[in-house]
């Protein structure tokens, strides 16, 4: 299958700091890229949608400003979580699939323990 | 709003049994359904892909089921191995192309 490769695997920060979480599809090009939060015990909630050369769509109630997204390449999408606070911490995923639009198998990076102090 | 659920939440079994696992999803207007495996803190491992079209798939153990009209899949695995014990998931793809979870199954087999 189709390789996602997201980095960090785990970061703490300090409240009030930004955090840079990449996602890259290693040998696919992906003009849509997924990012999902999971709370512990929790299923993957969709955040927002991350168009390449476009804005990113975000879910309702996901705030724009605090979670940037930018997709800048085919197979690279960037999760920014802006001056985090400790309730920012979770479990963030991001995926992608090769295949055509509505019909594409979703592979996932290894995701991003994301620890706020 | 697509809706996914998954019974049971909890299952533990002896090593070597056969079991089944269910998903079931409130709108039928799908492209195709997934089942995933997630290890403790760890991504998610795609296991397999049924299209809309499709009925059923099979990869070693596992197999996998999908009736759209009632909105129901189960995923069976035979033979059951302790390194089999994690979270599986089921997720439905809809024409917007991201996926819908359903709550997940924590599995737990017993050597």
């Amino acid at each position: 299958g189709a390789v996602v490769s997201q980095h960090p695997s785990r970061v703490i920060c300090k409240s009030g700091t930004s955090v840079k979480i990449e996602c890259r599809s290693l040998d696919f090009q992906a003009t849509t890229m997924f990012w999902y939060r999971q709370f512990p015990k929790q299923s993957l909630m969709l955040m927002a949608t991350s168009n390449e050369g476009s804005k990113a769509t975000y879910e309702q109630g996901v705030e724009k400003d605090k979670f940037l997204i930018n997709h800048a390449s085919l197979t690279l999408s960037t999760l920014t979580v802006t001056s985090a606070h400790p309730e920012d911490s979770s479990f963030y995923i991001c995926s992608a699939g090769p295949g055509s639009r509505g019909n594409t198998e979703a592979f996932f990076g290894q995701g991003t323990r994301l620890t706020v102090v | 709003k697509q809706e996914v659920t998954q019974i049971p939440a909890a299952l533990s079994v002896p090593e070597g049994e056969n079991l089944v696992l269910n998903c079931s999803f409130t709108d039928s207007a799908i492209y195709n359904l997934q089942w995933f495996r997630q290890d403790p803190g760890k991504g998610l491992t795609s296991l397999l892909l049924i299209q809309s079209s499709q009925r059923e798939q099979t990869s070693g153990r596992l197999n996998a089921s999908l009736d759209k009209s009632s909105g129901r899949s189960t995923l069976y695995i035979a033979a059951s191995q302790p390194g089999d014990s994690a979270t599986y998931l089921c997720a439905v793809q809809t024409g917007a192309n991201n996926l819908f979870f359903g709550t997940g199954t924590r599995l737990t087999v017993i050597p």
